[in-house]
């Protein structure tokens, strides 16, 4: 398969928990991005990763939240002591990058979380 | 970026072209027009974009309007499978950093 992987597919945990989603992006692809979509709305962004460097991170991203990307390939999002508000699909997307020019984004199918 | 106005759904029969149509009255001459869709629980898929110019690929075409301040998204033969939410972005040359998704139109494909 040579798109984008999400893991896991779904997550339910209790309200106070940690839990990590993973995402592997198309191999040869610089670029990694994470979006938060919840019902009936477009998806919204969260952050996004040049190769291991995080550039940009939308107000969205509290501090509760944390994402990596240590070697530059696949990327981790954590959410610290969850809230209900929380529960929504997590989505990651990936693109190549070249000077200055950029494919479009190709994104996985997501992880649903729900907070229970 | 500038925003997109859709219409939040649209019904379609099945074999007939859906025409899907995207206002964006503040765009300005560095961004370009995207359409992606989303077929539920899955990620966003890409669909096509341009910039002036009208584009066609094996999915859809994109017609833009000279003023540039409205376009329309045409499926030529829509089928069952064209379900989705169907989403209108428009994005600048200078920042690929993000996209701002709207709500999107549901487009319903009828029997």
């Amino acid at each position: 398969d040579t798109g984008v992987s999400q893991d896991p597919r779904h997550k339910i945990t209790k309200r106070g928990q940690n839990v990590t989603f993973r995402c592997d992006p198309i191999s040869e692809h610089n670029r990694l991005y994470w979006y938060r979509q919840t019902l009936g709305q477009g998806p919204e962004f969260l952050t996004y990763f040049q190769n291991e460097a995080q550039l940009e991170k939308s107000r969205l991203l509290s501090d509760r939240f944390s994402a990596e990307r240590p070697k530059g390939s696949f990327s981790t999002l954590e959410i610290q002591r969850t809230e209900q508000g929380d529960s929504a699909m997590y989505l990651c997307a990936s693109s190549l990058e070249y000077k200055g020019d950029q494919d479009c984004y190709t994104f996985g199918s997501g992880t649903r979380l729900t907070v229970v | 970026d500038a925003k997109t106005t859709q219409p939040p759904s649209m019904d379609c029969a099945e074999g007939r072209a859906a025409n899907l149509p995207c206002n964006h009255s503040t765009i300005s001459g560095n961004e370009y027009v995207y359409w992606y869709r989303q077929i539920h629980s899955q990620g966003p898929q890409y669909i096509i974009h341009g910039l002036k110019n009208n584009e066609t690929n094996e999915m859809a075409s994109l017609i833009i309007t000279e003023d540039r301040k409205s376009s329309t998204l045409i499926l030529p033969h829509a089928t069952l499978r064209d379900t989705a939410v169907y989403y209108c972005i428009v994005r600048s040359l200078y920042n690929f950093n993000k996209f701002y998704f709207g709500s999107g139109t549901k487009l319903n494909v009828k029997p």
